[in-house]
C-alpha cells in the first residue's frame, strides 16, 4: 500500500514571497503520478501540477514549480510569488500508473498568504 | 462541459437515516472513486469503479454501499446513517489512461 505524508498542517508567507511545501510518499512501485491539489474556501478540488515519475524534469506551471526526488521519495511544491488567491489547503496526492485511477492523499497543509 | 456533478452540496441527516449522494460524470470516463475529507486526515478512499458493473471498496468503505449500471453514474449510499459519517464527500473521475482526477464540488454531510 502506498502513504503520503504532509508534516506541515499549517504554513504561512508574506505576499510575493516564496514558500516551499513538503510531501514524502511510501511505494513499491516503479511508474506512478504525483499531484498538488489545491482546495480553496469554496471547498473545490483544482489541480495545481502533475509530475510522472518517469520524467526526471521537475514539472512547472507558471508561479507553481515542484522538486521531485525519487530515489528519496520526496515531491515538494514550491510557490514563488505568492498571491493572496493562493492561501488554501493543499493536498499531495499519489496515483498508481495501473489503470485503477484511485488516489491516495497526504493530511493536506493549510497555507495563508498575509498581506 | 459539466465535468463532475455532485448532489447535494450539503445534507442533514439523523441517526440511523438512509440516504444516496449522487454523482455523474460526463466525460466517458471509465474510472470513479468517492473519497470522504476529514479534518488532519487529508481523502480517504471510500470505494471505486473501474466501469460499469465493476466495484470494489477502498480504504474506509464500511457504512457505504455503491453500484455502478452506467459510466456516468456512481451513487454513494449511506445505509444508516451515524454521527462517525460525518464529512465532506468528494465524487472524481479519471480516465483508462489516467493523468489526473476530476472532482466534484463536494457534499458536506452531517449525521446528527
Amino acid at each position: 500500500a502506498q502513504t503520503v505524508t504532509q508534516s506541515q498542517p499549517e504554513m504561512s508567507v508574506q505576499e510575493a514571497e516564496t514558500v516551499t511545501l513538503s510531501c514524502t510518499y511510501d511505494t513499491s512501485e516503479n511508474n506512478y503520478y504525483l499531484f498538488w491539489y489545491k482546495q480553496p474556501p469554496s471547498r473545490q478540488m483544482i489541480l495545481v501540477i502533475r509530475q510522472e515519475a518517469y520524467k526526471q524534469q521537475n514539472a512547472t506551471e507558471n508561479r507553481f514549480s515542484v522538486n521531485f526526488q525519487k530515489a528519496a521519495k520526496s515531491f515538494s511544491l514550491k510557490i514563488s510569488d505568492s498571491q493572496l488567491g493562493d492561501t488554501a489547503m493543499y493536498f499531495c496526492a499519489f496515483m498508481k500508473q495501473r489503470r485503477e485511477g484511485k488516489l491516495t492523499f497526504g493530511q493536506g497543509t493549510i497555507l495563508t498568504v498575509h498581506p | 462541459n459539466a465535468g463532475v456533478t455532485q448532489t447535494p452540496k450539503f445534507q442533514v441527516l439523523k441517526t440511523g437515516q438512509s440516504m444516496t449522494l449522487q454523482c455523474a460524470q460526463d466525460m466517458n470516463h471509465e474510472y470513479m472513486s468517492w473519497y470522504r475529507q476529514d479534518p488532519g486526515m487529508g481523502l480517504r478512499l471510500i470505494h471505486y469503479s473501474v466501469g460499469a458493473g465493476i466495484t470494489d471498496q477502498g480504504e474506509v468503505p464500511n457504512g457505504y454501499n455503491v453500484s455502478r449500471s452506467t459510466t456516468e453514474d456512481f451513487p454513494l449510499r449511506l445505509l444508516s446513517a451515524a454521527p462517525s459519517q460525518t464529512s465532506v464527500y468528494f465524487c472524481a473521475s479519471s480516465s483508462r489512461a489516467p493523468t489526473e482526477a476530476f472532482f466534484g464540488q463536494g457534499t458536506r454531510l452531517t449525521v446528527v
